[in-house]
C-alpha cells in the first residue's frame, strides 16, 4: 500500500532553515511527483510547490520563490523540502502528497514546524 | 491569481444531504478535486476529476462541476462525515495549484 512517512516535529528560531523529509513506499517512486502543502494553525491548505521524482523538475509557489528548495533522493525514495529564512508566519504543519497528474492522491502524516524565538 | 471560494460552514442533520460549493471563474472548464480533513489528520482525497471517487470512498460522496461553481454532495450524512472539506484545481495560467478556502461541515 502507498505510504508517505514524514520526519518529526521541528522547532526553529527566526532566520533559521528547516528541512523536512518524506519517505515513500508501496509504489514506483519515479513514476509520480511529490507536492508539498502547508497549513498554518486554524487555517486552510496552502500549496507550496512540487517536484518531479522522475527528472527533478520543480515548480514553486510564487510567494515562496527564493526561500524554498525541493529535492528527491531516488535511491531511498525520499523527498525533501527545505525552507530558509524562517519567520513566525511559517509556523505550520507541512504535508507531502503524491502527485498523480493534478491530483494529490496520498498524503503524509504531516510535520509540525514551529518558528519561535 | 485564481481564487476558489467556499462557504465557511455548512450544517446538516444526520441522514440529510450536504452540499458544499466551490466558486471560481469558469471553473467548469477545469478538473476539480475534493479533500476531506478531520481534526488532527492529513487530508484525504474523496472526489477527483469533478465526480470520480477513489476506491474506498462511499458512494454517498459525489461531485459536479459547471459554469462558475463546483459542488461536493454528501448524501445520507453520518456523524463521521464531520470535517473540513477543500476543493482544488490546477490553474493553467499560473501553472500553480490552488485550494479553496475550506468548508467546515457540522453534523447536527
Amino acid at each position: 500500500q502507498v505510504q508517505l512517512v514524514q520526519s518529526g516535529a521541528e522547532v526553529k528560531k527566526p532566520g533559521a532553515s528547516v528541512k523536512v523529509s518524506c519517505k515513500a513506499s508501496g509504489y514506483t517512486f519515479t513514476s509520480y511527483g511529490i507536492s508539498w502543502v502547508r497549513q498554518a494553525p486554524g487555517q486552510g491548505l496552502e500549496w507550496m510547490g512540487w517536484i518531479s521524482a522522475y527528472n527533478g523538475n520543480t515548480n514553486y509557489a510564487q510567494k515562496l520563490q527564493g526561500r524554498v528548495t525541493m529535492t528527491t533522493d531516488t535511491s531511498t525514495s525520499t523527498a525533501y523540502m527545505e525552507l530558509r529564512s524562517l519567520r513566525s508566519d511559517d509556523t505550520a504543519v507541512y504535508y507531502c502528497a503524491r502527485k498523480s497528474d493534478d491530483i494529490f492522491d496520498y498524503w503524509g502524516q504531516g510535520t509540525l514546524v514551529t518558528v519561535s524565538s | 491569481s485564481y481564487v476558489l471560494t467556499q462557504p465557511p460552514s455548512v450544517s446538516v442533520a444526520p441522514g440529510q444531504t450536504a452540499r458544499i460549493t466551490c466558486g471560481g471563474n469558469n471553473i467548469g472548464s477545469k478538473s476539480v478535486h475534493w479533500y476531506q480533513q478531520k481534526p488532527g489528520q492529513a487530508p484525504v482525497l474523496v472526489v477527483y476529476d469533478d465526480s470520480d471517487r477513489p476506491s474506498g470512498i462511499p458512494e454517498r460522496f459525489s461531485g459536479s462541476n459547471s459554469g462558475n461553481t463546483a459542488t461536493l454532495t454528501i448524501s445520507r450524512v453520518e456523524a463521521g462525515d464531520e470535517a473540513d472539506y477543500y476543493c482544488q484545481v490546477w490553474d493553467s495560467s499560473s501553472d500553480h495549484y490552488v485550494f479553496g478556502t475550506g468548508t467546515k461541515v457540522t453534523v447536527l
